[in-house]
């Protein structure tokens, strides 16, 4: 099943102390995106990647890093959660084409994180 | 890209077809219209895109009006699991690298027994 897999799913923390939320694609998509979901301000984009080893700050990178080793997975790295840090996070993915004609993106089922 | 219009909710009996609108008066000519889906905090789903012409697949239609300022998702029987939030975007034809999707606020569609 095609399908874009995120771990752990849930998740609650303290202040300072490193984490990684792992994300996982199997339809050889170049493309990988983070987002994290706030009441109230819908949907911002943290980091992005066109292809492995390719990545790029979104909106809201403060606070994040990422890698890109593998074409399937895209980690989000926490290097010292803070309470603001709370959220729901969502990693997606895409095809991109030679034209980088837009593709709709497939969304994992989320991670909700709560940084005390 | 352009900016959308949607209204906050909408309340639909099930089995009855729910049109969600979109305004979107500034898009321009090359820009496409997307609609997503989120249930209850899920990833949100892709439903459907289009230009110009009207679009049906297996899960809604789009109907996009002739000056393409606004459109309407269709979704033809309603379930109690078409519950959710529906996001209406739009996004030119070829993706810039970050391939950002603003979803804004979307309509709150509730299927009501």
């Amino acid at each position: 099943e095609a399908q874009v897999t995120q771990n752990p799913r849930y998740l609650i923390t303290v202040t300072g102390k490193k984490l990684t939320v792992t994300c996982s694609q199997n339809m050889n998509h170049e493309y990988m995106s983070w987002y994290r979901q706030d009441p109230g301000l819908g949907l911002r984009q943290i980091y992005y990647s066109m292809n492995v080893e390719v990545t790029d700050k979104g909106d809201v990178p403060e606070g994040y890093k990422v890698s890109r080793k593998e074409k399937r997975n895209f980690p989000l790295i926490l290097e010292s959660p803070s309470p603001n840090q709370t959220s729901l996070y969502f990693c997606a993915s895409s095809w991109t084409t030679g034209l980088g004609l837009y593709n709709e993106q497939f969304f994992g089922p989320g991670t909700r994180l709560t940084v005390l | 890209d352009a900016k959308t219009t949607q209204p906050t909710s909408m309340d639909c009996a099930e089995g009855r077809a729910a049109n969600l609108p979109c305004n979107h008066s500034t898009i321009s000519g090359n820009e496409y219209v997307y609609w997503y889906r989120q249930i209850h905090s899920q990833g949100p789903q892709y439903i459907i895109h289009g230009l110009k012409n009207n679009e049906t697949n297996e899960m809604a239609s789009l109907i996009i009006t002739e000056d393409r300022k606004s459109s309407t998702l269709i979704l033809p029987h309603a379930t109690l699991r078409d519950t959710a939030v529906y996001y209406c975007i739009v996004r030119g034809e070829y993706q810039t690298g970050a391939n950002n999707l603003f979803f804004g606020t979307g309509t709150r569609l509730t299927v009501i027994p």
